[in-house]
């Protein structure tokens, strides 16, 4: 069964930065491309970023271009979001999911997220 | 961006009725490769979204198959044969055509 495990979420001040990391397992992670989505209850779910399964391809959000880096380490199956200038409406539980294929902008499994919140 | 239209917004279905979900695109969602990228998940209380429909129509490996997708272009229905108990929680469409959306979701309970 796949297993995707996020770390790193936690209490920020606006304008300062948090890394959230992934841990995949499970399946052969470099096999496929991954997602990061956020999660509120008043925006509902949130696309954030996409990345190819072996980093060449990338995509963001519009709400995050600029601030945000997605990567990834297949060596040691772990996905990341570097999270740079947060806002208060960043905040959200950040859900990395895997794609169906290499390149896919779909995803099927997702982890059970780590929360990020943006607050002075 | 696409917006994704979800109706009915909430549902309350007695177990063994039937139950429809409609998720309306704001274009379409065929794209040139004749693919149609939209898909259903279902968010059970407390866990993350677990997929059920791919491309319309394709049940995910182990989604049981009193779960259904049908659709087109624009316009695709979920539809649940017999509702369980276990099938409670908040459904959501999704495209990736174009850069992911999702709709606002609908939840379902047991009457």
């Amino acid at each position: 069964q796949v297993q995707l495990v996020e770390s790193g979420g936690g209490v920020v001040q606006p304008g300062k930065s948090l890394r959230l990391s992934c841990a995949a397992a499970e399946f052969t992670f470099s096999n496929y491309a991954m997602h990061w989505i956020r999660q509120t209850p008043g925006k509902g779910l949130e696309w954030v970023a996409f990345i190819s399964h072996n980093g060449s391809n990338y995509l963001y959000a519009d709400s995050v271009t600029g601030r945000f880096t997605i990567s990834r380490d297949n060596s040691k199956n772990r996905l990341f979001l570097q999270m740079n200038n947060l806002r208060p409406e960043d905040t959200a539980l950040y859900h990395c999911a895997k794609g169906l294929h290499s390149g896919s902008w779909s995803f099927d499994y997702w982890g059970q997220g780590t929360l990020v919140t943006v607050s002075s | 961006e696409i917006v994704l239209t979800q109706t009915p917004r909430s549902l309350s279905v007695t177990p063994g009725q039937p139950a429809s979900i409609s998720c309306r695109s704001s274009q379409s969602l065929l794209h040139s490769t004749g693919y149609t990228f939209f898909y259903w998940y279902l968010q059970k209380p407390g866990q993350p979204p677990q997929p059920l429909i791919y491309e319309v129509s394709n049940r995910f490996s182990g989604v049981p198959d009193r779960f259904s997708g049908s659709g087109s272009g624009t316009d695709f229905t979920l539809k649940i044969s017999r509702v369980e108990a276990e099938d409670v929680g908040i459904y959501y469409c999704m495209q990736s055509k174009y850069l992911p959306t999702f709709g606002q979701g609908t939840k379902l309970e047991i009457k």
